[in-house]
């Protein structure tokens, strides 16, 4: 069974920084495309960054641009999101999210999210 | 980038009648969308990839169909675990991948 197990979530100032972990089960990981996908408060759901299976292509959002990086670790089946600078609409749930190998995939499984809360 | 405009916003429906979700892209994006369900305090599942195909467990109530720039996503007979927040989402055209804004399907 696929698990993704988001963690390092919490309460962080202005201009802090924070690093989320995803650890994944149940299926060899880099073969799979990983991404994580951000949910403000009673909000929708916004794409922020997605990293191959090898780890040698990333790409962000301009949100995050320049201010968060992904990366993985394969050797543990975990994916990372360094996210510096933060702002208070970086406030949000953070899932993990799993896609399939090649271009054009749907995000096939989700984590249950972790809490990021950017306040003063 | 590609923009998702879902409507409506929000849909009232009675247990047992059809519920129908239009999602609209900005420009092409062929047959690459998918649809996800969340309800509350959840994580989004995947119900459709492809525009059309359910994924494995999806009961049958649920189709999309669709190509290009328009789609829609019918729930055939509403059931009381089906009252959710509908999204859709592109993967044609990326960075960035993007979704809809969301449709709420609520009890009438």
């Amino acid at each position: 069974e696929v698990q993704l197990l988001e963690s390092g979530g919490g309460l962080v100032q202005p201009g802090g920084s924070l690093r989320l972990s995803c650890a994944a089960s149940g299926f060899t990981s880099s073969s799979y495309v990983m991404s994580w996908v951000r949910q403000a408060p009673g909000k929708g759901l916004e794409w922020v960054s997605t990293i191959s299976g090898s780890g040698d292509r990333t790409y962000y959002a301009d949100s995050v641009k320049g201010r968060f990086t992904i990366s993985r670790d394969n050797s543990k089946n975990t994916q990372y999101l360094q996210m510096n600078s933060l702002r208070a609409e970086d406030t949000a749930v953070y899932y993990c999210a799993k896609r399939w190998p090649g271009y054009y995939s749907p995000f096939d499984h989700w984590g249950q999210g972790t809490l990021v809360t950017v306040s003063s | 980038e590609i923009v998702m405009t879902q409507s409506p916003a929000t849909l009232s429906v009675s247990p047992g009648e059809r519920a129908t979700l239009s999602c609209r892209a900005s420009q092409s994006v062929s047959s690459n969308l998918a649809w996800y369900q969340q309800k509350p305090g959840q994580a989004p599942r995947l119900l459709i990839y492809g525009a059309s195909t359910r994924v494995t467990g999806i009961p049958a109530r649920f189709s999309g169909s669709g190509s290009g720039t328009e789609f829609t996503l019918t729930i055939s007979s509403l059931q009381s675990e089906d009252f959710a927040v509908y999204y859709c989402q592109q993967y044609n055209n990326w960075p960035p991948l993007t979704f809809g804004g969301g449709t709420k399907v609520e009890i009438k």
